[in-house]
């Protein structure tokens, strides 16, 4: 079945430690891709998205995501997180103007 | 600019009983979103409306839900009656150009 996937579940890192959050995806064609995060008590915010060009994409806070193409991957990335990242992350895929979302990724940074 | 609202923020009922839940996009948003978020899952589309009319209704279980948009401006979904697997977190979503979508808080309801 056509879906998003998030691998990792749970994340726990301590402040300035790298990042590295995986998303893949099994629709073949053109898609559209989004990081979406969600903050203790708050409502879901893009983080960053792609369309086409660059593949190296640059969103809030110091975040980037690259797309690959060849491995059907979008994964997140930040050199040295902060307490304030902790968070859900979320990826989708826009597919026929819907967002299929994977499962989410808790991600919990301790000072 | 106003961001999408949604309410009420909580709400716990009792099986077999029926809630509604409110959603007012942001203005001049055309395309507007209903999603349930289940813990530990991501959101899944319910509905997608175009204005007032119904794009895409195929995830929607309408022996029990049931959402309308009548003026194309906000929206409400209903469930009549509950089920304890409807406890959920109910995300409302609206998109100037059906590409990227703005979020509410949502609704969490209970069901118990």
């Amino acid at each position: 079945a056509q879906s998003v996937s998030q691998h990792n579940h749970h994340v726990i890192l301590s402040e300035a430690a790298s990042l590295e959050l995986g998303c893949n995806y099994s629709y073949g064609g053109t898609v559209n891709l989004f990081w979406y995060v969600q903050y203790p008590g708050q409502h879901l915010q893009l983080l960053l998205k792609y369309f086409s060009g660059d593949p190296l994409v640059k969103g809030i806070k110091g975040f980037e995501a690259e797309f690959i193409k060849s491995k059907f991957s979008f994964n997140l990335r930040k050199p040295s997180v902060q307490w304030s990242d902790t968070a859900e992350y979320f990826c989708a895929v826009n597919r026929a103007d819907k967002l299929i979302f994977g499962t989410g990724t808790r991600l919990q940074v301790f000072p | 600019e106003a961001g999408v609202a949604q309410s009420p923020r909580y709400k716990i009922i009792e099986k077999r009983q029926s809630v509604a839940f409110w959603c007012n996009p942001i203005s001049g948003h055309a395309t507007l979103y209903w999603y349930q978020q289940i813990l530990g899952q991501g959101p899944k589309l319910l509905i997608q409306f175009q204005n007032n009319g119904v794009v895409d209704d195929s995830q929607l279980p309408k022996d029990r839900f049931s959402a309308e948009r009548l003026k194309g401006v906000d929206s409400t979904l209903k469930i009549q009656p509950a089920k304890l697997e409807d406890s959920a977190v109910y995300l409302c979503a609206s998109s100037p150009n059906r590409n990227i979508q703005y979020f509410g808080a949502g609704t969490r309801l209970s069901v118990l």
